[in-house]
């Protein structure tokens, strides 16, 4: 079966200092890809999705950047992190090419900017 | 463009009372359609989907009909328990690039003893 991992669950970093959120999924290949962030008591924000090694697509400009080094790993980055930047993200996997298969989310990482 | 429209929380129900949480979806096409939930602290779980107009999804006693002449997605359940309490968003998805979802921004839901 299918899995995502995420982490770290929590994450307190000062404001100005780098960030690197790893996801990786298990038991599917050429999954399409997906990071989101949801601010509290809001709903979610599409950041970055990817169809493929090395392709990414950003939804939203920002100081954050994504990357997707290995078919089943993405990571969500930034050089420096702002206060705005504080909230809980959610990375997703899907099944390339078909629209009526669900997304299957992580446990997510809760991240507070000091 | 594609779009949801969820009912706006939150919701406060005593136990055992009737759940509906509005859905309606703006979409090009036909879309698939999804209810997740999600607990405090936790990513988001699929509760249950439908793929076509008149399909009817169901889990743990939750219900949602496809219909698309109303273009909608309520999501409903007979007796709602205090473990249900969550927020639950409604979402679909649309072919093309990326297999795009759209999320409602979801209803919070307490149900008090």
């Amino acid at each position: 079966s299918q899995t995502i991992h995420q982490w770290p669950a929590t994450l307190v970093q000062p404001v100005g200092s780098p960030l690197s959120l790893e996801c990786t999924v298990e038991g599917t290949s050429n999954p399409n890809l997906y990071w989101y962030r949801q601010a509290a008591g809001r709903g979610l924000q599409l950041l970055f999705y990817s169809v493929g090694i090395g392709q990414i697509s950003s939804e939203v400009p920002q100081n954050l950047s994504a990357s997707r080094p290995q078919d089943r790993q993405f990571i969500l980055s930034s050089k420096k992190l702002l206060l705005s930047d504080s909230g809980f993200y959610l990375c997703a996997w899907s099944v390339p090419g078909v629209s009526n298969q669900p997304q299957h989310f992580g446990d997510g990482t809760r991240l507070s900017i000091l | 463009g594609d779009s949801v429209t969820q009912m706006e929380g939150p919701v406060t129900l005593s136990e055992e009372a009737f759940l509906t949480i509005n859905c309606t979806y703006t979409a090009t096409g036909y879309p698939s359609l999804f209810w997740y939930v999600q607990y405090p602290g936790e990513g988001l779980q699929l509760l249950l989907k439908a793929t076509k107009a008149d399909d009817k999804g169901s889990n743990k006693g939750f219900e949602a009909t496809y219909r698309k002449e109303t273009t909608s997605f309520h999501l409903e359940k007979g007796s709602v328990q205090v473990s249900d309490s969550a927020v639950y968003f409604c979402a679909l998805s649309s072919k093309g690039t990326g297999n795009q979802f759209y999320f409602g921004t979801g209803t919070s839901l307490t149900v008090i003893p």
